[in-house]
């Protein structure tokens, strides 16, 4: 069965400093990969999703994840954080060892950005 | 395009009770899934209906189920209500293919008293 990982329940950060939440995934064969972003009292948003194109995927609010097939990883990145990026965020994925379009969550991150 | 729209936005129950909730996916969308959020486990997939049938289900118990109808709105139902289905319950449409983007509906928020 897939699975999703993330690494640091909480990750604190400085504003304008590097932001890194790190996902790594089991399956059996690439799966699609997504990142969601969570505010207080909101639903999910996405960020951006690898599809099996380019490794490196550009999303929104100037985040940016690399798909790494050796190190089964995904993590998201920003370079300077934002006291507006301070939300949960969820590693998410599909397919193709399941039909349809059922996700599988990590944890989540909660991201404090200092200022 | 209008998004994901989820009714009622909270609802206060007591065991016991059950409960229906309601989510209208965007437009020309066939696929909708339905997932519990609690602090404990987290974001939890309970189904998906595309076209009116079940396609997925979760590791849920029989109190949870769900239904699709012709025009894609769905409804996910919960009976005899436990004190541990309080939660946010979220709702996605999407057009059904894995990799589509499933875009979430801001949520209803059981309490369960």
């Amino acid at each position: 069965a897939q699975s999703v990982t993330q690494l640091g329940s909480h990750v604190s950060v400085s504003e304008g400093a590097l932001v890194l939440l790190r996902c790594n995934y089991s399956s059996s064969v690439p799966p699609y990969l997504f990142w969601y972003v969570q505010y207080p009292n909101q639903g999910l948003q996405l960020l951006l999703k690898y599809t099996s194109a380019a490794t490196l995927v550009k999303g929104i609010n100037g985040f940016e994840a690399e798909f790494k097939k050796s190190e089964t990883s995904f993590h998201l990145t920003k370079p300077s954080a934002h006291m507006s990026d301070a939300a949960e965020y969820f590693c998410a994925v599909s397919g193709p060892e399941t039909s349809g379009s059922r996700l599988t969550f990590g944890e989540g991150t909660q991201l404090t950005v200092n200022p | 395009k209008a998004g994901v729209t989820q009714t009622p936005r909270y609802l206060i129950k007591t065991r016991g009770q059950q409960v229906t909730l309601s989510c209208s996916p965007i437009s020309g969308h066939r696929s909708v899934s339905w997932y519990q959020q609690t602090p404990g486990q987290g974001l939890q997939f309970l189904f998906e209906y595309f076209s009116e049938t079940q396609r997925n289900k979760g590791n849920f118990p029989g109190r949870f189920s769900g239904r699709q109808f012709s025009n894609s709105r769905s409804e996910m139902n919960v009976s005899t209500l436990e004190l541990g289905d309080s939660a946010l319950y979220l709702c996605a449409s999407s057009s059904g293919f894995a990799e589509g983007t499933q875009y979430f509906g801001p949520g209803t928020r059981l309490l369960v008293l």
